[in-house]
């Protein structure tokens, strides 16, 4: 069974500041692992999607990177600012139909 | 893509109530899931349709679950003898691709309250 932990669980920084959050999985058998943002009571937002035979994706600020063999990935957020307060959460597809989700980490970015 | 579509936001019910959820999910889409959040969690995998067909379902979905997705376009699913453990979030996501390059498009998610 695929268990995704993601650390920390809450992170608090001032505006401006790099994000660096954290995701691993147990089993490197992997179709992709996507990243997720979202926003209290909200549904989820899809941010950056890689596939397991690419080590890292960029869209605009952010960056995901993804090292299969060691079951992790990481996602940078750079010059943070308020409006990127959210929970982040990552997802593995270990199989054809079956996301795996972390717990995810809770942003706060402090004007 | 006009997004996935949930109704109803909200539903507050009694204990022993059935209830019933609808998804619309983007056109031509040929897939759909349910997952379901707890507080403090992340989304938990309940079942999913490849056009009309349900090819799997979690442990997670017990008998008093059922989905379906009638001509391969929206989906209900519905929860019968509603208990205070079935309250959470059931999110539908839909998406047209398979294997690596699948994204999942979430819709907003209806908030189940069992009083």
């Amino acid at each position: 069974k695929q268990e995704v932990t993601q650390i920390p669980a809450a992170l608090s920084v001032p505006e401006g500041e790099n994000l660096v959050l954290n995701c691993s999985f147990t089993d490197s058998a992997i179709y992709n692992l996507q990243w997720f943002r979202q926003d209290p009571g909200k549904g989820l937002t899809s941010l950056l999607l890689i596939q397991s035979s690419q080590r890292e994706q960029t869209s605009g600020r952010l960056n995901a990177s993804l090292d299969k063999s060691s079951g992790r990935s990481t996602l940078y957020i750079a010059a943070s600012q308020p409006g990127d307060s959210a929970t982040y959460l990552c997802a593995v597809k270990s199989n054809d139909y079956k996301l795996s989700f972390g717990a995810g980490t809770t942003v706060t970015v402090r004007a | 893509d006009t997004g996935v579509s949930q109704n109803p936001r909200h539903k507050i019910t009694k204990r022993g109530q059935n209830v019933t959820f609808r998804c619309d999910p983007i056109s031509e889409h040929n897939r759909l899931y349910w997952y379901r959040q707890t507080l403090g969690q992340g989304p938990e995998f309940l079942t999913y349709f490849q056009n009309e067909a349900q090819l799997e379902k979690s442990r997670l979905l017990s008998d008093r679950f059922s989905a379906e997705r009638p001509k391969g376009s929206f989906s209900t699913l519905e929860i019968q003898r509603t208990e205070q453990g079935d309250s959470a979030m059931y999110l539908c996501a839909s998406s047209r691709e398979e294997g690596s390059n699948e994204k999942l498009f979430f819709g907003s998610g209806t908030q189940l309250s069992v009083l």
